[in-house]
């Protein structure tokens, strides 16, 4: 098993819709969680980080399952420049942190 | 506000040649890394470095060499380029490895060995 397991998609979506992500990872002991951004030919960037309590910005709300052992990323009202691949980010306890490879997004017009 | 910097941002090699990507941040950050991506794929760490005069191997360091000699400043060193070392860069930093400290990239060099 992968220790962070994303589905590639592509997910395909109109303007406007409402769309969801999710990530699991196997190492219970992991501490902190992170949704990167990349855009096509980009580095990563932050999104978000995610709490235990999940959160919210703007149209994008985070949320982790330690039970479970997931997080997921939600995006409301889906924009043209939403399009680009979202990367899952665990960082067990220490300096290792571990990216998924990535869930596709492409909103079309 | 640079962040991480990384030159050259395109460099295409012949094989057996050698070479030295820069990557230099000025946020004070303690931790650095090397990854590499191929196309499609996701980020494979290659080396990594705690702080000045630290390094270790990430999943994917053979071929590769780096150093640490500053807070700064993290050159990821090619010896002998082979095809399988065609792929984009990225050196990030953290301030720490601890939580909740994301990492910051820089914007990529992209290498092809012909």
């Amino acid at each position: 098993r992968k220790e962070v397991e994303q589905d590639p998609g592509p997910f395909n979506v109109p303007e406007g819709a409402t769309v969801a992500f999710n990530c699991t990872y196997s190492n219970s002991a992991s501490q902190s969680f992170f949704w990167y951004r990349q855009d096509c030919r980009k580095e990563p960037k932050l999104l978000m980080s995610v709490y235990s309590s999940g959160n919210e910005d703007g149209r994008f709300t985070a949320q982790l399952n330690r039970a479970s052992q997931y997080i997921s990323l939600l995006i409301r009202d889906s924009k043209l420049s939403d399009s680009a691949t979202y990367l899952c980010v665990v960082n067990p306890r220490g300096f290792k942190t571990i990216f998924g490879a990535g869930t596709r997004l492409f909103v079309k017009a | 506000n640079a962040g991480v910097t990384q030159t050259p941002k395109f460099r295409i090699l012949k094989i057996g040649q050698s070479m030295t990507l820069q990557c230099t941040q000025d946020m004070n950050h303690n931790y650095m890394y090397w990854y590499r991506q191929d196309p499609g794929m996701g980020l494979k760490l290659i080396y990594y470095s705690v702080g000045a005069g630290i390094t270790d191997k990430g999943e994917v360091p053979n071929g590769y060499n780096v150093s640490r000699s500053t807070t700064e400043d993290f050159p990821l060193r090619l010896e002998l380029a082979a095809p399988s070392q065609t792929s984009v860069y990225f050196c990030a930093s953290s301030y720490s490895g601890t939580a909740n400290q994301p990492q910051h990239f820089g914007d990529g060099t992209r290498l092809s060995i012909l």
